[in-house]
C-alpha cells in the first residue's frame, strides 16, 4: 500500500524557516518524481513545488522561488522541503504527492499524503 | 502561466442525479487534464487523468471529456459519498495548476 506521511508543521514566526520532510513506503520512491502541494484555509489548491525522481531537477512556482527548497534522500525514501523567509500567504496545509508517471514537474499526482499544517504567526 | 476556470462555482444536486462539472484552459492543454475530488480534512483524490482515463479504483459513474481548452467530469447518478469539492488541473505545462473548484453539494 503506497503511503506517504508529512511532519514537520507548526507554527513559525514571520521571516523564520521550517523544514518538512515526507516519508514514503509501499512502492519504489527512486522511481518517481514528487511533488509539493499547499492549500490555504478555505482555499483552493497550489502548486509549489515539485523534484524528479533522481533530485537532478527541481521546479518552484513563482511565489516561493528563491524561499523554499525542495530536495530527497532516496536512500531513505524521504521527500523535503526547506521553507524559508516565511510570509503570512505561506500558511497552508502542505501535501506532498506522488507525481504519475510519465510526468515529472507537469503532472498529475496520483498519491497524497494527509498534510502538515504551517502557521506563520508573531 | 495557464489558468483553469470552473464553473459554476457551486452546483446544487438530488442523489441519483445526474451532475455535470465545467473546466476551462486558459490555452490549449492538449488531453493533459486530471479530475480531483476532495471532501472535509482529507487530501485530494485523483478521479480521472489524460481528460478521461479514470484512475485506479474509481466507480464508472465517474466519466470525464474534453481536449484543448474545454473539459467536463460527469457524475451519472450521484451518490451520497459524492458530495465534495472537484478541481480539475491542467499538467500540460509547468505550473500544473489547478482551478478554483466547483462544490458539489445536496439539494
Amino acid at each position: 500500500e503506497v503511503q506517504l506521511v508529512e511532519s514537520g508543521g507548526g507554527l513559525v514566526q514571520p521571516g523564520g524557516s521550517l523544514r518538512l520532510s515526507c516519508a514514503a513506503s509501499g512502492f519504489t520512491f527512486s522511481s518517481y518524481a514528487m511533488h509539493w502541494v499547499r492549500q490555504a484555509p478555505g482555499k483552493g489548491l497550489e502548486y509549489v513545488s515539485a523534484i524528479s525522481s533522481n533530485g537532478g531537477s527541481t521546479y518552484y512556482a513563482n511565489s516561493v522561488k528563491g524561499r523554499f527548497t525542495i530536495s530527497r534522500d532516496n536512500s531513505k525514501n524521504t521527500l523535503y522541503l526547506q521553507m524559508g523567509s516565511l510570509r503570512a500567504e505561506d500558511m497552508a496545509v502542505y501535501y506532498c504527492a506522488r507525481a504519475k508517471p510519465p510526468g515529472i514537474a507537469a503532472a498529475a499526482t496520483d498519491y497524497w499524503g494527509q498534510g502538515t499544517l504551517v502557521t506563520v504567526s508573531s | 502561466e495557464i489558468v483553469m476556470t470552473q464553473s459554476p462555482a457551486t452546483l446544487s444536486v438530488s442523489p441519483g442525479e445526474r451532475a455535470t462539472l465545467s473546466c476551462r484552459a486558459s490555452q490549449s492543454v492538449s488531453s493533459n487534464l486530471a479530475w480531483y475530488q476532495q471532501k472535509p480534512g482529507q487530501a485530494p483524490r485523483l478521479l480521472i487523468y489524460g481528460a478521461s482515463t479514470r484512475a485506479t479504483g474509481i466507480p464508472a459513474r465517474f466519466s470525464g471529456s474534453g481536449s484543448g481548452t474545454e473539459f467536463t467530469l460527469t457524475i451519472s447518478s450521484l451518490q451520497s459519498e459524492d458530495f465534495a469539492v472537484y478541481y480539475c488541473q491542467q499538467y500540460n505545462n509547468w505550473p500544473p495548476n489547478f482551478g478554483q473548484g466547483t462544490k458539489l453539494e445536496i439539494k
